[in-house]
């Protein structure tokens, strides 16, 4: 069975920092590129970061850039979104999810259920 | 920058009803690069349609995908009632690379 288990999340000051975790199990993690998404709570989903399976790229939304940054460890099974200079703004529900592939498309098959993190002082 | 716009915001509808939700982009997007989620209260989003059209594992035959270009639509042919829930629409843009949703339509009870 795929997990996806989000972990780290938490109330911390304006212009601090926070890492998030992401734990994978049930399937090979090495394979997949990974993405992180973001939900202000009663709001819509906003994209933050993808990793490809390798880390060979990167990419973030405007929004975030220069402030996060995205990771992972294959042998550990982890992902990681690094979160410095963080602004209210950033206070949200962040998923991570896992991003399928076929012949007919691309999606996000798995998220995990989330972690909260509040930007407050 | 794509921007998705969904439509409309909120749908009443009775179980048994059909549900037609549009999602339209700013620009021309790949059909291989449309996407559809569910989401209920306190849970994560869930895949329905990806490539524009077709169902994600598990997902029953009532919900359908069609579109391209910059007109995509979800259709729910019979509405059940755990069908009532927010929808999202998901593109991915390569100039810059990134993903984007639209804002969601929101499937209510009448």
């Amino acid at each position: 069975e795929v997990q996806l288990v989000e972990s780290g999340g938490g109330l911390v000051k304006p212009g601090g920092s926070l890492r998030l975790s992401c734990a994978a199990s049930g399937f090979t993690f090495s394979s997949y590129t990974m993405n992180w998404v973001r939900q202000v709570p009663g709001k819509g989903l906003e994209w933050v970061s993808s990793i490809s399976s390798s880390s060979s790229y990167m990419f973030s939304a405007d929004s975030v850039k220069g402030r996060f940054s995205i990771s992972r460890d294959n042998a550990k099974n982890s992902l990681y979104l690094q979160m410095n200079s963080l602004r209210a703004e950033d206070t949200a529900v962040y998923y991570c999810a896992r991003e399928f592939y076929d012949s007919s498309g691309y999606g996000f098959d798995y998220w995990g259920q989330g972690t909260l993190v509040t930007v407050s002082s | 920058e794509i921007v998705l716009t969904q439509s409309p915001g909120t749908l009443s509808l009775s179980p048994g009803e059909r549900a037609t939700l549009s999602c339209r982009a700013s620009q021309s997007v790949s059909s291989s690069f449309l996407a559809w989620y569910q989401q209920k209260p306190g849970q994560a989003p869930r895949l329905l349609i990806y490539g524009a059209s077709s169902r994600a594992t598990g997902i029953p035959d009532r919900f359908s995908g069609s579109g391209s270009g910059t007109d995509f639509t979800l259709t729910i042919s019979r509405l059940e009632p755990e069908d009532f829930a927010v929808y999202y629409c998901q593109q991915y843009g390569s100039s810059p690379p990134r993903w984007t949703f639209g804002q969601g339509t929101k499937v209510e009870i009448k």
